[in-house]
């Protein structure tokens, strides 16, 4: 059974750019949730997905932006990329309702330079 | 609102002792706990969690945790370190086990000796 699925696994871009990350949440389930992890750091929640509307949102700014597809897979889009966006992106899938907790994907590395 | 501190930034153990791991919370409503455990340069594996009941949970690899209310506390355990246990770990809270955010703490880089 996959687990969550992260793609690219590691990104390098400029600064001013944007950026698209994708997550496929495990199996079965239907909710999203992407975190930043910043170096050294524990991760900071961004923002969550359930059908396919943003159901809670962290202390990000707008230039970080999300959806969710009908067969609930994601993707995190940041525009105007800085340098202190470079992190490791996790993406993680729950059940909304249920008791399992969330499934965490091994994340993408993004890299501002 | 939520946090989660962990004040140990760095423990380093020999294989073969005791473990644990501190996790002080502040949430303002019954809290959901997990311990997370993470590789260099690998997402986030799932230890243990707890919701409500016996307050000594256990998980996989051997862990334990204990969930003390009255100190907000839910210290992560291990009676034996095994050198594969070396890597950062992860206490968060939340308000349900499947909805909403989790709050992190800074993490505890374990190190095993020899």
């Amino acid at each position: 059974d996959a687990g969550v699925t992260q793609s690219p696994t590691h990104l390098i871009k400029t600064r001013g750019q944007q950026v698209t990350l994708r997550c496929s949440p495990k199996s079965g389930h239907d909710t999203v949730s992407w975190y930043q992890q910043a170096l050294g750091q524990g991760p900071q929640f961004i923002f969550q997905y359930y059908e396919e509307e943003e159901r809670q949102r962290g202390n990000f700014p707008d230039r970080f932006s999300g959806h969710q597809f009908p067969n609930y897979s994601s993707e995190l889009n940041v525009n105007a990329l800085l340098l202190g966006d470079s992190a490791l992106y996790l993406c993680a899938s729950s059940v909304t309702g249920s008791d399992y907790g969330y499934t965490f994907g091994s994340g993408t590395r993004l890299t501002v330079v | 609102a939520q946090s989660v501190t962990q004040p140990d930034i760095h423990i380093t153990v020999s294989e073969g002792a005791s473990l644990e791991l501190r996790c002080n919370y502040s949430y303002g409503a019954t809290p959901y706990l997990f311990w997370y455990v993470q590789s260099p340069g690998q997402g986030l594996q799932l230890l243990l969690k707890y919701f409500s009941g016996d307050t000594l949970v256990q998980g996989i690899k051997g862990f334990e945790a204990e969930f003390k209310r009255s100190q907000s506390s839910f210290n992560l355990r291990k009676p034996s370190v095994h050198w594969s246990d070396a890597a950062e770990y992860f206490c968060a809270v939340g308000r349900l086990t499947s909805y909403g955010k989790l709050t992190f703490g800074q993490g505890t880089i374990l190190t095993v000796h020899p």
